[in-house]
């Protein structure tokens, strides 16, 4: 049982560039998130799905973009990297409680 | 607006005393509410819940936390620190759809 899994890793991005974020999940979890991760400042919601067709802006959804076309994926999109994008990405699924975390991307735009 | 606080940046304790993380909220209604913990480079893991019921709820490796509606804290305890329990702690809030994270405690116990 894999969980939440994220791809990539590690990527670095020139400004300007764009890249998708990848992000699936194996336990039919109807809701899905992304969050961003600055030193000092916890997790911020950029985006959320409460199923396959259906997402919303969190708190800091500037400069991004989500679909969900299927229940398992939830692809996070950057459009014209900006330095303020630098941070580390993690994608958590949610049964109606608790929610569990991928591994995380750690972006750096320069 | 719906708001978690966590009051201390770090918090250090020696190895075989008592900790607690402190941890206080501000929602409209009623607060689900959750601690997670998170290892150097890892994501956040899930330590335990308060939905409703008992306001002493008990979690995974040894971890409590207390409900208090009248002070709105959900303190995160236990009885005797291990040098592995050293991590970032983050408290979290459920309001409808959406979690809020307070900015997370770093605990370092110290042998």
């Amino acid at each position: 049982n894999a969980g939440v899994t994220q791809t990539p890793k590690f990527r670095i991005l020139k400004i300007g560039q764009s890249m998708t974020l990848q992000c699936a999940q194996d336990m039919n979890h109807n809701y899905m998130y992304w969050y961003r991760q600055d030193p000092g400042m916890g997790l911020k919601l950029i985006y959320y799905s409460v199923g396959a067709g259906i997402t919303d802006k969190g708190e800091v959804p500037n400069g991004y973009n989500v679909s969900r076309s299927t229940t398992e994926d939830f692809p996070l999109r950057l459009e014209l990297a900006a330095p303020s994008q630098t941070s580390v990405y993690f994608c958590a699924s949610s049964t109606q409680y608790e929610q569990y975390f991928g591994p995380g991307t750690r972006l750096t735009v320069t | 607006a719906q708001s978690v606080a966590q009051p201390e940046d770090q918090v250090n304790v020696a190895e075989g005393n008592p900790l607690t993380v402190k941890c206080t909220y501000s929602v409209s209604g009623n607060p689900y509410l959750f601690w997670y913990v998170q290892y150097p480079n890892r994501g956040l893991q899930f330590l335990l819940k308060y939905i409703t019921g008992d306001n002493l709820v008990k979690g995974s490796y040894g971890f409590e936390a207390e409900f208090n509606k009248s002070q709105t804290s959900f303190h995160l305890k236990k009885p005797s620190a291990l040098v592995s329990d050293s991590a970032l702690y983050f408290c979290a809030v459920r309001v409808g759809n959406q979690f809020y994270f307070g900015t997370g405690t770093s605990l370092t116990v110290i042998p």
